[in-house]
């Protein structure tokens, strides 16, 4: 079970909009279960959960942050951006074989 | 309010095994549907997901430590406990727990408890 591939690195201008992409297979990301979701980490603290399947944002998160899915690849995208965005980014999938896969991980800086 | 916060030591020598325990309110592991898990974090590097319990018992695994692993729970002491065998220094990082809700996605974090595998 490979982690699913995500940029190491996306950086934008406060107010720019960025995208992160994930990327796994038909057996997680892909997979007809809707068990997708993202979280913020800074250092120092447990990650934030962000959106859960695929394109839910849970009570408290920003409307600036979105989630969306075509075929094996899922996406966050960022909205107006904002300097207490930039942290680390990581997507996570439910798996057919029942179990979790987290991404590889995104640095997202605010120039 | 869901909480959880995780304990265990910070330094643990290689071939040890090493014990986190994850204590955490505002659910019940005696109820239908819960579950917990663990995920860590070696430094610089990505999230892993390490295991889950689920409240009838049940436990799941990631693929590459199962057969270092075991999760087990006492839901009276709302706790929850990892034991890893046989640590190397390449298992030094941070350790979260993390409840999962019904839809499988990991809605409350603990802070982590920091682990250093070393001689």
């Amino acid at each position: 079970q490979s982690a699913l591939t995500q940029p190491a690195s996306v950086s934008g201008s406060p107010g720019q909009s960025i995208t992160i992409s994930c990327t796994g297979t038909n057996s997680d990301v892909g997979a007809s279960f809707d068990y997708v979701s993202w979280y913020q980490h800074h250092p120092g603290e447990g990650p934030k959960l962000l959106i859960y399947n695929v394109k839910h944002r849970p009570p408290g998160v920003s409307y600036r942050f979105s989630g969306s899915r075509s075929g094996n690849t899922a996406s966050l995208t960022i909205s107006g951006l904002q300097a207490e965005d930039e942290a680390d980014y990581f997507c996570n999938s439910y798996t057919s074989s029942a179990t979790f896969v987290f991404g590889t991980g995104t640095k997202v800086t605010v120039l | 309010q869901i909480t959880l916060k995780e304990s265990g030591p910070p330094l643990v020598k290689p071939t040890q095994t090493l014990t986190l325990t994850c204590t955490f309110s505002g659910f019940s592991l005696k109820s239908r549907g819960e579950a917990v898990g663990w995920i860590r974090q070696p430094p610089g590097q990505a999230l892993e997901w390490l295991a889950l319990i689920f409240w009838d018992d049940d436990t799941r695994y990631g693929p590459s430590l199962k057969n270092r692993l075991t999760i087990t729970k006492d839901a009276s002491k709302n706790q929850v406990v990892l034991t890893m065998a046989s640590v190397d220094p390449v298992d030094t990082g941070t350790y979260y727990c993390g409840h999962r809700d019904n839809l499988n996605y990991f809605d409350f974090w603990g802070q982590g408890t920091v682990v250093t595998v070393s001689s």
